[in-house]
């Protein structure tokens, strides 16, 4: 089964902070997402990659960075955390090729105070 | 631009009635469609999808159906059971666009009554 994990559940910080949001998959799949799911807005790309070193700005790139220094990993970073970046990640995988279902992490539910 | 629309914010069933969600696409480049089924506190799940050159595709209970023209897809899930309350995720994609981007809508909350 293909999995996909994300490093913390939920997680809490501070206006100002640095927030690193790790995604590791173990499926050798090319193309990794960072999501983020708001009520009534459902789920907004923030960044994607389609290999290592690679990333591309999604709709909503804007506070976020990121960082794929290996295949399996993807690191969504907050530079400087606000209180509306405070929602759910979600981190996403799938082969490069494929066009199929990604496959999701179970997500990282962040509060910014 | 919303590109994948999810009208109905929530819908409540009664258990064992057939439960239908519907989603519309203004993009006539999407060519593969997907439902996802989320739970509170976790990541979304891969339901059912259909390519474009379909129009039905069946899994058991949930059957999505597609309108091509009218550019509209429904999830049909019959019997509803309490288990599929969930917020349910419509997403499509562009092969030959980003490899693997979806575009997802807002989603819809079912809640099924026992």
């Amino acid at each position: 089964d293909v999995k996909v994990t994300q490093s913390s559940r939920y997680l809490v910080k501070r206006t100002g902070e640095k927030v690193f949001l790790e995604c590791v998959q173990d499926m050798d799949h090319e193309n990794m997402f960072w999501y983020r799911q708001d009520p009534g807005l459902g789920l907004r790309l923030i960044y994607f990659s389609y290999d290592v070193k690679m990333k591309e700005k999604g709709d909503i790139p804007e506070g976020y960075s990121v960082s794929r220094e290996k295949k399996e990993r993807f690191s969504l970073i907050l530079e400087s955390a606000s209180t509306n970046q405070t929602s759910m990640y979600l981190c996403a995988s799938i082969s490069s090729g494929s066009h199929n279902e990604q496959f999701f992490g179970p997500g990282t539910r962040l509060t910014v105070l | 631009d919303q590109q994948v629309k999810q009208n109905s914010p929530s819908l409540s069933v009664q258990e064992g009635r057939i439960s239908i969600l519907n989603c519309d696409y203004t993009n006539s480049m999407f060519d593969y469609f997907l439902w996802y089924k989320k739970y509170p506190a976790e990541g979304p799940t891969f339901l059912i999808s259909i390519s474009s050159i379909k129009d039905k595709n069946e899994d058991g209970r949930f059957t999505v159906f597609l309108n091509k023209s009218a550019k509209h897809l429904s999830l049909h899930i019959v019997p509803s059971q309490p288990g599929d309350s969930a917020v349910y995720f419509c997403a499509a994609s562009k092969y030959g666009g980003s490899q693997g981007n979806l575009i997802f809508g807002k989603g819809t909350k079912l809640s099924v009554k026992p």
